[in-house]
């Protein structure tokens, strides 16, 4: 089966730095790359997505960059506010899906 | 459009009890998947049901299991719980397979077993 490991399991940054989380996984048939965000007490919400045609994706603060030879992804968030505080999750998908073990990021203010 | 609802909201039960937890997907959505979410293990995939039937199934005992109907609501069901299986239970919809696309999440379901 697929093997997805996070990392790093806990991030706390300045408020203002940038925050970087990467996910790496086995499933060569992996062909969708999604990060999900779940603040405290709340569900999971999609925030970024890439496919594996595509080597970057950007919105706004947040960008997703995939390196489907070295299998990993990233999260990149820059000009990090408090309320970027949450766990992320990764969830690289092909004929199945498995989420990552999460990584709790905490900026300070 | 209304979003993923879950019942009920929170459930208390005692060991060797079974319990019956319900969602109902965003309309027009065909998938449904199940998450067991702990504090120490994460997100954990139960399985996913896709126009009616198990797609795709996690590594948990026999006692979890699921079904998905017409409307494409689906059920998980939990027979002779255990203490560890206190838990926040999460389901989540999507059009297509789950591995196609975005998942949206219910609020869940808090199990306590005591």
């Amino acid at each position: 089966g697929e093997n997805v490991e996070q990392h790093p399991s806990t991030l706390s940054v300045q408020e203002g730095d940038s925050a970087v989380i990467k996910c790496t996984y086995s499933d060569s048939a992996s062909n969708y790359f999604p990060w999900y965000k779940q603040e405290l007490g709340k569900r999971p919400q999609l925030i970024i997505d890439i496919r594996s045609n595509v080597g970057e994706k950007k919105d706004q603060r947040i960008a997703v960059t995939l390196n489907k030879t070295a299998k990993h992804f990233s999260l990149h968030i820059t000009e990090t506010q408090p309320e970027d505080s949450a766990v992320y999750f990764c969830a690289p998908a092909g004929n199945q899906f498995y989420f990552g073990t999460g990584t709790s990021l905490t900026v300070i203010p | 459009k209304a979003g993923v609802t879950q019942t009920p909201r929170y459930l208390i039960k005692t060991r060797g009890q079974q319990v019956t937890l319900s969602c109902s997907p965003i309309s027009g959505h065909r998938s449904v998947s199940w998450y067991q979410q702990t504090p120490g293990q994460g997100l954990q995939f139960l399985f996913e049901y896709f126009s009616e039937t198990q797609r795709n199934k996690g590594n948990f005992p026999g006692r979890f299991s699921g079904r998905q109907f017409s409307n494409s609501r689906s059920e998980m069901n939990v027979s002779t719980l255990e203490l560890g299986d206190s838990a926040l239970y999460l389901c989540a919809s999507s059009w297509g397979q789950a591995s196609s696309g975005e998942q949206y999440f219910g609020p869940g379901t808090r199990l306590t077993v005591t």
